[in-house]
């Protein structure tokens, strides 16, 4: 069975720019959660998308946003971009209430 | 809000020894999950082991099992056998049951580094 899928793994910007990334969770998993880690931050809670709604939304600036598409794949977007903004972006997926959750390899954002 | 703390930044062990990673948690819900979860440098978060707050027992993964004090809000991990694959970062994680309808909001600790010393 294949994993939770993240494209890309590396990207570069620049500040002011806009990001998309994508995560395909595994088959079967409708709940999708993203997190950005940061060695001062740590791991924190963006947000998480089950059948196409989102559920949860962590305490981040309107910049983020995310979605949900029928096939429950996920995409994160990032306007105007921040040096701070610069992070592994991590999602993860589960069946939902009950279940773990299983995270990918993440996308390494780095803001110039 | 619910808060994690892992007070070992670091910590090292010897290949074979046992070794035991702290965690503390608060929070006012009753229900909840208690996760281990362990990053290495390939960067991917692996669950190591999962704990329901309703049930006593302790739970165990082959090397790994956790001691868990539900008045205490202590959530430690014991590695035993310790191996080299173990070297990782350790994350402990909390999350809300909420009638069990969300389970993909998580919190985290700041994590510890195990370094396994052949």
């Amino acid at each position: 069975k294949a994993g939770v899928t993240q494209t890309p793994r590396y990207l570069i910007k620049t500040r002011g720019q806009q990001v998309t990334l994508s995560c395909s969770p595994i088959s079967g998993h409708r709940s999708v959660s993203w997190y950005q880690q940061t060695p001062g931050q740590g791991l924190q809670f963006l947000f998480e998308y089950f059948s196409e709604t989102q559920r949860n939304k962590g305490n981040f600036p309107g910049r983020f946003s995310g979605r949900q598409f029928s096939n429950s794949r996920s995409e994160m977007n990032v306007s105007t971009l921040e040096l701070g903004d610069s992070a592994l972006y991590l999602c993860a997926s589960s069946r939902g209430s009950g279940s773990p959750l299983h995270f990918g390899n993440g996308t390494r954002l780095t803001v110039t | 809000a619910q808060t994690v703390t892992q007070s070992q930044p670091e910590m090292s062990v010897q290949e074979a020894e046992t070794v035991t990673l702290s965690c503390t948690y608060d929070t006012s819900e009753s229900d909840y999950y208690l996760f281990w979860y362990k990053q290495p440098p390939s960067r991917q978060m692996i669950l190591v082991i999962r704990q329901e707050a309703y049930k006593q027992q302790n739970a165990t993964e082959n090397r790994f099992s956790v001691n868990f004090q539900k008045a205490a809000k202590s959530f430690s991990l014991k590695i035993s056998d310790s191996q080299l694959g173990d070297a990782a970062m350790y994350f402990c994680a909390y999350g809300s049951y909420a009638g069990g309808t969300s389970y993909g909001k998580l919190t985290f600790g700041q994590g510890t580094i195990l370094t396994v010393h052949p």
